[in-house]
């Protein structure tokens, strides 16, 4: 079955480490993207790319960093900068930087302690 | 420049009784709009979207949405809710002929009651 891929659903971290979340798609999309939910305040987007070896900020990009390495994989890093990274992590796809919607993983809720 | 402002942060409804749950976008060029839900601890699930073409459009789970570009609104009903449609709702907005990214709205919370 075709689909993105969040890992692990449930993370947890002390204060002051770094931690990575993964994101797979198998669905051949170009553009990738990182969204961080929190109550009330919908989805924010913290990167996203459009191609393999290229990315942008999104609104909320301080104190996280992203790679794209390969066309599946898009994996965000929540840094020691990151002054509340207690959230709900959501990770998605779409076919093109065009008019056709994204593709959501299942999101990965990261507690830090 | 794209936003979408969502009326309401919660609606609550009867079993049975008319769903609607209300957009509002700003976009400097023609927009592409899309309704989805999310279900608790879950990713987001697209109900429908309306790129070009007919204004009004049927989604799943008997969900449907008008797009008027005079009210920059794109609301989402549904003639009977069911207990089953309690979630999130979100509604997003991206641009043609820009960068497409979608921009969300902050969500309703959709509440049904027996």
């Amino acid at each position: 079955d075709g689909g993105i891929t969040q890992s692990p659903k449930y993370l947890f971290r002390k204060e002051g480490q770094n931690v990575t979340l993964s994101c797979e798609q198998n669905l051949n999309h170009d553009a990738m993207y990182w969204y961080r939910q929190d109550p009330g305040q919908g989805l924010r987007l913290i990167y996203y790319s459009q191609i393999v070896n290229d990315f942008q900020k999104g609104d909320i990009a301080e104190g996280y960093s992203v790679s794209r390495e390969k066309k599946e994989s898009f994996p965000l890093t929540v840094t020691s900068a990151q002054k509340n990274p207690t959230a709900f992590y959501l990770c998605a796809s779409s076919m093109s930087p065009g008019a056709t919607e994204a593709f959501f993983g299942q999101g990965t809720r990261l507690t830090v302690v | 420049a794209q936003s979408v402002t969502q009326l309401g942060s919660h609606v609550s409804v009867s079993e049975g009784a008319l769903v609607l749950l209300r957009c509002n976008y700003s976009s400097s060029v023609p927009p592409y709009l899309f309704w989805y839900v999310q279900y608790p601890n879950q990713g987001l699930q697209l109900l429908l979207k309306y790129t070009t073409g007919a204004t009004l459009v049927k989604g799943i789970n008997g969900f449907e949405a008008e797009f008027k570009k005079s009210e920059t609104s794109f609301h989402l009903t549904k003639p009977s809710a069911h207990m089953s449609d309690a979630a999130e709702y979100f509604c997003a907005v991206s641009a043609s002929g820009g960068s497409y990214i979608p921009t969300f709205g902050r969500g309703t919370s959709l509440i049904v009651h027996p």
